[in-house]
């Protein structure tokens, strides 16, 4: 079947705009969650979903950042007035409800100028 | 709180040979999960392996394997034969059992195989 799939997979803004990434998870996979990966580092955590409980929005850097998920599915992750270290990859994962692995999308690549 | 620790920044081996990834982890949970992802030069991270803390049997799936030493917090993982496709990032990973809270990673081990 078809895995997660994240769009776009690259996106160069600038510097004050707001920018919205979005994330297509496994079908039936209730769980959703949002990573960033910086040049050369791990991953870190922003926030994540859990079928309809409110989400997990501890990782979330600033109140720049912020994110929804409509209908249990799709998730977008917007980020407002965008500053140059927010340049990064923006990995989101989908996991089923109980037990396994997170399984990733290819990433949206920002760029910040 | 959860912490990872990789203290291999880059490791080389020989094609065919075999090569141990290490990973140190600090939980204060009693059951919890322990993961490795691939992550390739393309940026996705690819799940390869998985160890429960109650597994009595270190985890297998192909040519890897995980070295599970639970009363030392460690989780290396093992890789036989290695081949030039294996050269990529590795990331260790953990989450407590039984939640579907986030992932903690640990810096990630740049693997590269020599022809």
């Amino acid at each position: 079947g078809a895995g997660v799939s994240q769009s776009p997979s690259n996106k160069v803004t600038e510097k004050g705009k707001d920018v919205e990434l979005r994330c297509d998870p496994i079908s039936g996979h209730t769980a959703l969650y949002w990573y960033r990966q910086s040049l050369g580092q791990g991953l870190e955590f922003l926030i994540y979903f859990q079928g309809n409980s409110a989400p997990d929005k501890s990782g979330l850097p600033s109140d720049r950042f912020s994110a929804e998920r409509t209908g249990g599915s799709v998730s977008t992750l917007t980020i407002q007035r965008t500053q140059q270290e927010d340049s990064a990859v923006y990995l989101c994962a989908s996991r089923l409800p109980v037990g396994g692995a997170q399984y990733f999308g290819p990433g949206t690549r920002l760029t910040v100028t | 709180a959860q912490k990872i620790t990789q203290t291999q920044p880059g490791m080389f081996v020989q094609e065919k040979e075999a090569v141990t990834l290490d990973c140190t982890y600090d939980t204060s949970d009693q059951s919890y999960g322990l993961f490795w992802y691939k992550q390739p030069s393309s940026g996705e991270m690819i799940f390869l392996i998985y160890q429960g803390s109650y597994d009595e049997q270190n985890a297998t799936e192909g040519r890897y394997s995980l070295n599970f030493q639970k009363a030392r917090k460690s989780a290396n993982l093992v890789i036989s034969a290695s081949q030039l496709g294996d050269s990529a990032m590795y990331f260790c990973a953990m989450r407590p059992s039984g939640s579907a809270r986030q992932l903690t990673f640990g810096s990630g081990t740049q693997l590269t195989v020599l022809p």
